[in-house]
Parts: C-alpha cells; sequence; structure tokens
C-alpha cells in the first residue's frame, strides 16, 4: 500500500507570497494532521482534520489555514509568507483522530 | 504548551554499543510513540505504546510506555550505522482530540 504522499518536495518563495502544500493520506485514513518542523526541532502542530472537518488547531497565526477534501486528501495554505515559514512542512494521516499516524516525506518550504 | 524533555540531546557511539535514550513530562500520557528521523525525510514510526508499563520490541529497538504515564524509553541493541539519524518521542495527551506533541529529538551518530 502507498504511504503518505506529499506535494510538491520542495518550494522557494519570496515574502508575502502565497504558497499550497498537498497531502494525500494512506488508503483508509480518514484523518489528516499537519505539522511544521523547522531545523534542530521536533515537529510542532499546526491542524488536524478529520471527515473534512477541523478537528484541531495549534498556536499558529490566521494566515495558516488547511481544508480536508472528500476524498480525505488536504491542503495546507500559507499566506503572506515571512522569511520564519521557512521549515519542513510534514502530513501525517491516520485512521481516526486518535490512532497512529504515520508522515509523509514533507514539503520542504524556503522563503526568501 | 505541553513541551516533552528528550534526553539526550545526541549521542556518539561505536558501532556494536547499546544506546538508551528518554522522554519525560509533566503531563500524563495516553500514548507514547518513537519515531526515527533522517535527514530530508518525514520521521517513520518504529514503535507504539499504549498501555501504562508496557514494553515492546521491534526488532534491535525495545521501548517501555513508563509506569507514571509521564515517560518513556527507547533502547537500541548492537547499533550499527544504518541507525543514524534523529529519533523523536511523541505522545498523546490524556484528554479528548489532541495532537501528537514531540520532544526536540535525540541526534545519534554511529562511528564504525
Amino acid at each position: 500500500d502507498a504511504g503518505v504522499t506529499q506535494s510538491p518536495t520542495h518550494l522557494i518563495k519570496t515574502r508575502g507570497q502565497q504558497v499550497t502544500l498537498r497531502c494525500s493520506p494512506i488508503s483508509g485514513h480518514k484523518s489528516v494532521s499537519w505539522y511544521q518542523q523547522v531545523l534542530g526541532q521536533g515537529p510542532q502542530f499546526i491542524f488536524q482534520y478529520y471527515e473534512k472537518e477541523e478537528r484541531g488547531r495549534g498556536n499558529f497565526p490566521d494566515r495558516f489555514s488547511a481544508r480536508q477534501f472528500p476524498n480525505y486528501s488536504s491542503e495546507l495554505n500559507v499566506n503572506a509568507l515571512l522569511l520564519g515559514d521557512s521549515a519542513l512542512y510534514l502530513c501525517a494521516s491516520s485512521r481516526s483522530l486518535t490512532d497512529t499516524q504515520y508522515f509523509g516525506p514533507g514539503t520542504r518550504l524556503t522563503v526568501l | 504548551g505541553q513541551q516533552l524533555n528528550q534526553s539526550p540531546q545526541s549521542m556518539f557511539i561505536q558501532e556494536g554499543e547499546d544506546v538508551s535514550m528518554n522522554c519525560t513530562s509533566s503531563s500524563i500520557f495516553n500514548t507514547w510513540l518513537w519515531y526515527k528521523q533522517d535527514p530530508g525525510e518525514g520521521p517513520v514510526l518504529l514503535i507504539a505504546l499504549y498501555k501504562a508499563g508496557e514494553l515492546t520490541s521491534n526488532g534491535r529497538l525495545t521501548a517501555q510506555f513508563g509506569i507514571t504515564r509521564k515517560d518513556s524509553f527507547l533502547n537500541i541493541s548492537a547499533s550499527i550505522p544504518s541507525d543514524v539519524g534523529i529519533y523523536f518521542c511523541a505522545g498523546l495527551l490524556n484528554s479528548g482530540n489532541t495532537p501528537l506533541v514531540f520532544g526536540k529529538g535525540t541526534r545519534l551518530s554511529v562511528i564504525a
């Protein structure tokens, strides 16, 4: 079975731009979570979606938004990019809200 | 927010040696997870622990869920060069729909 997939792999943007990151969960998984990982740190929780509804939100500004589609794939949007948004953005999927989460390879975002 | 204290931050060991790392928290966790992350990749699940006192093995890896539910450790026996990477502990809090909380990671280097 295919694991969690994310696209694109790498992305370079400039300050003020907007970016959309995409995630496809493992087949049968209905929950998708997004994490931001800056260099040298553990992943920090951004959002969790289950059955197309937002079920959790981390301590991130409103510039960050996400949604989940009927096929359970998800998009993370970040507006008005700042230099500090440069990070590895990870998507994880799980069968339910509390089941074990499996991570994708991440999208490396660089903001110049 | 919740934090996990993971130690040590980094380790340099000889090939063949055993390794031990741990995570502690001031909060009670419902689930403890251990992940390994290679450079530029997403975290890969190694071991999941669901019950206090549980001891689980995965090949040369052994992890335990502390009986107080506030700590966990991971042991790697007879280390090999491919064990190199960053190991993260993560926990699910014992209340409602809460996200995974990660430690800052233990960077393992294996000297052949």
